[in-house]
């Protein structure tokens, strides 16, 4: 089983809509949660971090359950140019953060 | 405040040559990571340095990798007699503080071995 674990997608919607990614992680112990978006094979840029008390930023949500070991993403509102690859990256006070495999987003006119 | 420098971009090597990439962290950042990223797949951790020290290099190829963060001047991520398995996108990132603290790519650089 893999550390952290996203479905790679491709999710495929219109403009305007919402979608939810989910991602797993199988450390109990991790410290630190983010969603990073990564486009065309460019370096990854943060979008936001994640709390257990969820957070909002614009058409964005994220959210935390650390009983259950699932982070989420919501993006309302769909534009183009949220289409990307979004990663769900968890950490470990110990130094070393994973990165899942992505969820390919795709949103078209 | 410049954001984390690699260098160079592309770079390209024949099978058996040496790879050197470099990274320069944002400034005021003590930590640097290296990932490298395959065509088609996620970006996967190799190695975690601090000033001097390599503090998790768990994920680095048993050989021809090593990774150096000296005192002065930039990471460096070195392969040794590539092969074209090693063609890849090598990014790196740096934070302030522990891997608890937000990452901050570069560009990366594209490994291309012939």
């Amino acid at each position: 089983r893999k550390e952290v674990e996203q479905d790679p997608g491709p999710f495929n919607v219109p403009e305007g809509a919402t979608v939810a990614f989910n991602c797993t992680y199988s450390n109990s112990a991790s410290q630190s949660f983010f969603w990073y978006r990564q486009d065309c094979r460019k370096e990854p840029k943060l979008l936001m971090s994640v709390y257990s008390s969820g957070n909002e930023d614009g058409r964005f949500t994220a959210q935390l359950n650390r009983a259950s070991q699932y982070i989420s993403l919501l993006i309302r509102d769909s534009k183009l140019s949220d289409s990307a690859t979004y990663l769900c990256v968890v950490g470990s006070n110990a130094g070393k953060s994973t990165f899942g495999d992505g969820t390919t987003l795709t949103v078209k006119p | 405040n410049a954001g984390v420098m690699q260098n160079p971009r592309h770079l390209v090597r024949r099978r058996g040559q040496e790879a050197r990439l470099r990274c320069s962290p944002m400034k005021g950042h003590s930590h640097v990571y290296w990932y490298r990223q395959l065509p088609e797949e996620g970006l996967k951790f190799m190695v975690y340095l601090q000033k001097e020290n390599i503090i998790d290099e768990s994920g680095m190829p048993k050989e021809r990798f090593s990774a150096e963060f000296p005192k002065e001047g930039p990471s460096i991520l070195r392969i040794q007699q590539v092969v074209r398995g090693d063609s890849a996108a090598y990014f790196c990132a740096s934070s302030p503080g522990t891997a608890v603290d937000t990452q901050y790519f570069g560009p990366g650089t594209r490994l291309t071995v012939l």
